[in-house]
């Protein structure tokens, strides 16, 4: 699986957007990106999938370069409830079935 | 539908005794997984299992076993359970065979070793 490499935390203010870019410098050609939303006590939630450009659903975005070597998951408007650790993960069929998560990015909504 | 269900919720154990982590699914998923996560860390990879009598070791699988029992049902045993144990384990699995890398999780074992 691609090493991957993001912030470890990061604040925000309630309405704001927070933007989390996710390095993957060596992705390989069959790797889909994956961001994963974990709250505390709870196990990780998936939130995201991108393959490349914009990928777009009801809870975020996704922006993907056309070097796909980063990736940008970006949370429109937060609020309270969107304080979690959020995970970048890269890989896919061709990767085998190893899930394997880095350490996050800490995210604090602040009212 | 339940998803993934892990048994039990809490648990507490002396250094030295076993005890095994259940996990069922009901979404006929072919692969399986187990993880730690201690405070503050991320979750780190202990056992997978691929499909149904296949299992391979993850990033941490020193004193742990696994047994996938079927494709629903895929356990974790501690043998000799230490305070380095001391972790919550979650359980999860996914369908593996088309690109789709969504895992869905249990909602977890908090277990403390004294």
């Amino acid at each position: 699986l691609a090493k991957t490499t993001q912030p470890i935390s990061m604040d925000s203010y309630e309405g704001q957007e927070v933007n989390i870019t996710c390095s993957h410098n060596n992705i390989a050609t069959n790797d889909y990106i994956t961001w994963y939303q974990q709250f505390p006590s709870q196990g990780p939630r998936f939130i995201i999938q991108g393959y490349k450009t914009k990928v777009t659903n009801e809870v975020a975005s996704l922006f993907i370069p056309a070097d796909r070597k980063s990736s940008t998951l970006s949370l429109p408007r937060v609020s309270l409830s969107d304080t979690a650790v959020y995970y970048c993960l890269v890989g896919g069929a061709a990767a085998g079935n190893k899930l394997t998560f880095g350490g996050g990015t800490r995210v604090l909504v602040k009212p | 539908n339940a998803g993934v269900t892990q048994t039990p919720k809490f648990q507490v154990l002396k250094t030295g005794q076993s005890m095994t982590l259940q996990c069922a699914q009901d979404m006929n998923h072919n692969s399986m997984y187990w993880y730690r996560q201690d405070p503050g860390m991320g979750l780190r990879l202990i056992y997978y299992s691929a499909s149904e009598g296949t299992t391979d070791k993850g990033e941490v699988p020193n004193g742990y076993n696994v047994s996938r029992l079927n494709k629903r049902e895929f356990s974790l045993r501690l043998e000799s359970a230490a305070p380095s144990q001391t972790s919550v384990y979650f359980c999860a699995s996914s369908e593996f065979g088309s690109l789709n890398t969504e895992a869905f999780f249990g909602q977890g074992t908090r277990l403390t070793v004294v």
